[in-house]
């Protein structure tokens, strides 16, 4: 099994371009998570979804887009890059849970390290 | 205010040491997470429980419902488990992690 997997790993952006965080799972898991992480700080929920056509916003849902055409597929959309969505970012699942529980084991992506100048 | 709070935030210890990470949290729960992040950033899940005790290995985790406690135990400690610990109790409800560096 492959897991969670996160593209690309490392991304340089310029102030104003736009991205597309690729994530993918083949544990055919409902939930799916978009978080950051920032030095110092906890992850903070971006976007989450509880399956294939449903999806809301987190804690720091601004300046992101997300959608969820399929279960396995949750991709992290960045219309208009800004100097402070400089962060790592990590894509999650789990099985069972909701916007409040995880109630079963998380699995993560690697994770893209996103540096906008 | 977090609602999930770790301590230490960060811990050296030498090699073969036994290593205790705390977690405390203000919210009810259906399960609590232990995740270990390594240097090269990769998050992978340690534990879930929702009461009692789990052991893999040289790591237990306990967790107490009624007090809002976990522990994340480490004995015989090796530099390999030099990382970032997390807790996480919920989507919207992690710990800033312990940063454990072992020496050899």
């Amino acid at each position: 099994n492959a897991g969670v997997t996160q593209t690309p790993k490392f991304r340089i952006l310029k102030i104003g371009q736009s991205m597309t965080l690729q994530c993918t799972q083949d544990m055919n898991h409902n939930y799916m998570y978009w978080y950051r992480q920032d030095p110092g700080m906890g992850l903070k929920l971006i976007y989450y979804s509880v399956g294939a056509g449903i999806t809301d916003k987190g804690e720091v849902p601004n300046g992101y887009n997300v959608s969820r055409s399929t279960t396995e597929d949750f991709p992290l959309r960045l219309e208009l890059a800004a100097p402070s969505q400089t962060s790592v970012y990590f894509c999650a699942s789990s099985y069972e849970g909701s916007h409040l529980t995880y109630n079963s084991p998380l699995h993560f992506g690697n994770g893209t390290r996103l540096t906008v100048t | 205010k977090n609602e999930v709070e770790q301590s230490p935030q960060n811990l050296t210890a030498q090699e073969g040491e036994f290593i205790t990470i705390n977690c405390s949290y203000s919210v009810g729960i259906s399960a609590l997470h232990w995740l270990q992040q390594h240097p090269g950033g990769g998050i992978v899940s340690l534990f879930m429980l929702s009461s009692g005790k789990k052991k893999h290995g040289r790591l237990i985790a306990t967790i107490n419902i009624q007090e809002k406690h976990s522990s994340l135990h480490i004995t015989a400690s090796h530099p390999r488990d030099s990382a970032v610990y997390i807790c996480a109790v919920g989507p919207l409800n992690f710990g800033k992690g312990t940063s454990l560096l072992v020496t050899p």
